[in-house]
């Protein structure tokens, strides 16, 4: 079974371009999540899909970022204008359900550098 | 709300030799806690989780951890280091009031000497 996947694994751009992320979930999993991590600090939460609806986008941190997950299978995440704080990993997560203590398996990441 | 500590961003043991990863957690309900491990170029892997049944965890590769509810801590073990090892760990906790969302501890970095 494959497990989830990221694309692309890396991508250097500069300030005011923007970049498209996409994550693709293991088969089956309704939930999605997006989190990053940023210069060497904690992961952090920016949202949670329930197949194509947007559960909690709580932690996305201003309107230049814009997740979309239409027909409820791969999602993507577009930064735009792209800044240099927004620098760091992307990972993506899925999960079957959403019962307490769920496993959400996590993808390899995007490590996003703009410069 | 919810945060993880985990005290040392680096650690450093000898092969053969215990190892041990601490984190403390703050939840003002139940938390459900997990350690994850990050291979060099890989995704975040799920080692073990605790979700209110037994309190020693046992995980893959070897690791387990404790819960302990009076020192608020759920350190990470395992007790002979292989090279293999080496890694970046990262405690997690998640409620039920909040279980979309995982929080993070800082990670710690495991090095470990041939």
């Amino acid at each position: 079974e494959a497990g989830v996947t990221q694309f692309p694994s890396h991508s250097v751009i500069e300030k005011g371009q923007t970049v498209t992320l996409r994550c693709d979930p293991i088969s089956g999993h309704d939930n999605l999540y997006w989190y990053r991590r940023v210069m060497g600090k904690e992961i952090k939460f920016l949202l949670h899909f329930v197949k194509e609806s947007k559960q909690d986008e709580s932690g996305m941190p201003n309107n230049r970022f814009l997740a979309e997950r239409t027909g409820g299978t791969y999602s993507t995440l577009k930064v735009q204008p792209a800044e240099l704080e927004d620098s760091g990993v992307y990972f993506c997560a899925s999960s079957h359900g959403m019962s307490y203590g769920e496993t959400q398996y996590f993808g390899p990441g995007t490590r996003l550098l703009v410069l | 709300a919810q945060s993880v500590t985990q005290l040392g961003s680096h650690v450093s043991v000898s092969e053969g030799a215990l190892v041990l990863l601490r984190c403390n957690y703050s939840s003002s309900v139940p938390p459900y806690l997990f350690w994850y491990v990050q291979y060099p170029n890989q995704g975040l892997q799920l080692l073990l989780k605790y979700t209110s049944a037994a309190t020693l965890v046992k995980g893959i590769n070897g690791f387990e951890a404790e819960f302990k509810k009076s020192e608020t801590s759920f350190h990470l073990t395992k007790p002979s280091a292989h090279m293999s090892d080496a890694a970046e760990y990262f405690c997690a906790v998640s409620t039920k009031t909040s279980y979309d969302k995982v929080i993070f501890g800082p990670g710690t970095s495991l090095s470990v000497i041939p």
